[in-house]
């Protein structure tokens, strides 16, 4: 079981849809994550929020958009999506950012998005 | 941008053999971890090594790292097939202006290791 809790685990969706992955974390960690990983490559950063500030965005398409509702909450809403959009989206947590960053970062278990 | 490179890109050994994996890395790192990924399943984190640190152990793992080098090792001993998964080292760059970290993690491409019982 991991600390990280992503829903749904499986979505697939056409490329007219609008959806949203959804991860939530009650450690009090203050730094949430959104990767992106397709089959046999390493996850890839796409957003960064810290204390609920968005901080980094590593020039992810606009048809992806990162949400920070509360320090446990964060949401990644999709639409638009083009078939080389599927790939596994990890979620993942740590205790701080910056000066803090030497921690460990937690993940949740994905969700495994298909783009028709 | 890929900064990690570890070799081999696949392992293939018997329960009970040890596996070691390398890491290479590009620029000054303020720290690098590793982490283990089994297949469809999210990241665990398995040892952070800092980098005025040379060596550290976590039961049946033990990480190197050489600065000078630009390098990391993991050592798994006495593996068993429950170590079957993708281990990827992962560095947190130096941030310029400060002694911390930039906050971000950049993985290495991942080593599959496969310990056959």
């Amino acid at each position: 079981d991991t600390e990280v809790t992503q829903t749904p685990k499986h979505l697939v969706m056409g490329m007219t849809n609008k959806k949203s992955l959804k991860c939530e974390q009650h450690m009090g960690h203050r730094a949430m994550y959104w990767y992106k990983q397709k089959a046999k490559k390493p996850p890839e950063l796409m957003f960064v929020y810290s204390y609920e500030k968005l901080s980094i965005n590593e020039s992810v398409p606009s048809r992806f958009s990162p949400e920070c509702p509360n320090s446990s909450l964060l949401n990644l809403h999709l639409h638009a999506l083009q078939p080389e959009d599927s790939a596994l989206y990890l979620c993942a947590s740590s205790r701080g950012q910056g000066l803090l960053a030497d921690q460990p970062q937690h993940f949740g278990d994905g969700t495994r998005l298909s783009i028709l | 941008s890929q900064q990690g490179e570890e070799d081999p890109q696949a392992l293939s050994i018997q329960e009970g053999e040890n596996a070691t994996m390398n890491c290479s890395y590009k620029t000054s790192i303020n720290n690098l971890q590793w982490y283990r990924q089994n297949s469809g399943r999210g990241l665990v984190h398995l040892i952070l090594i800092r980098s005025n640190e040379r060596e550290k152990h976590s039961g049946r793992l033990r990480v190197t790292l050489d600065t000078s080098k630009k390098s990391s090792s993991l050592l798994i001993t006495a593996s068993r097939a429950a170590d079957t998964a993708s281990y990827f080292c992962a560095t947190a760059l130096q941030a310029p202006n400060y002694g911390g970290s930039q906050g971000n993690l950049i993985f290495g491409k991942g080593t599959k290791l496969s310990v056959k019982p």
